[in-house]
């Protein structure tokens, strides 16, 4: 199984500012996924991040807030832009192995913006 | 599209004793996986157990075992003898069988206690 390593695991950030989110894994995956867990919330699906295409965002998120990078098969970044106290969440990153194998996840990055 | 409902936002338990959680989804596919997922206070999502919707044999691992009911399109964990560790949100997520490239759905989820 993948084994997933993010950071920051937390941020205290300003309003105005961005954060961004980086998510390594110890094998090359074709899909990378970002969601966002608001307090006591589920997840919610972002963004997908294939290599070398640009992300596919769900209804909802746009580019502008929430760019994505997928430099590599083993590597993401996710920028949280503009930040307003409404984008205090924890973020999640989470990654596929080859063929069927279920989905693991970072452990999450908790942002909270004053 | 597919949707997870988790009807029950929390649940609670004693220690040693059995819960089960439910879950039920909607789709209009025939071939998909489903599973539970953990989530401890520290955040981690941590996978309990999946299933095949081709496979009729339920999944057990360990004291965590599922009853899938596809007709029903329900699926539900059967956690045996409780422990204090088992505290958690449960998290029940629906996944097309196309892949690598498919997402999770995820329900609501459930905190369950367990009490000492």
């Amino acid at each position: 199984s993948a084994v997933i390593s993010q950071k920051p695991s937390r941020d205290i950030c300003q309003r105005g500012t961005s954060l961004t989110i980086q998510c390594q894994v110890d094998s090359q995956v074709t899909m990378m996924f970002w969601y966002r867990q608001q307090p006591g919330q589920s997840l919610t699906l972002i963004a997908t991040a294939n290599q070398g295409s640009e992300a596919t965002y769900e209804s909802g998120f746009v580019i502008d807030k929430f760019p994505i990078s997928r430099p590599n098969l083993t590597f993401s970044t996710l920028t949280v832009s503009n930040l307003s106290p409404e984008d205090s969440s924890i973020y999640l990153c989470s990654a596929a192995g080859q063929g069927h194998s279920p989905l693991h996840f970072g452990n999450g990055t908790r942002l909270t913006v004053t | 599209a597919q949707t997870v409902t988790q009807s029950q936002p929390e649940m609670s338990v004693q220690e040693a004793e059995t819960v089960t959680l439910s879950c039920t989804y909607d789709t209009s596919e025939s071939d998909y996986y489903l599973f539970w997922y953990k989530q401890p206070p520290s955040r981690q999502m941590i996978l309990v157990i999946r299933q095949e919707a081709y496979k009729q044999q339920n999944a057990t691992e360990n004291r965590f075992s599922v009853n899938f009911q596809k007709a029903a399109k329900s699926f539900s964990l059967k956690i045996s003898d409780s422990q204090l560790g088992d505290a958690a949100m449960y998290f029940c997520a629906y996944r097309p069988y196309t892949g690598a490239n498919s997402k999770l759905t995820f329900g609501k989820g459930i905190t369950l206690s367990v009490r000492p």
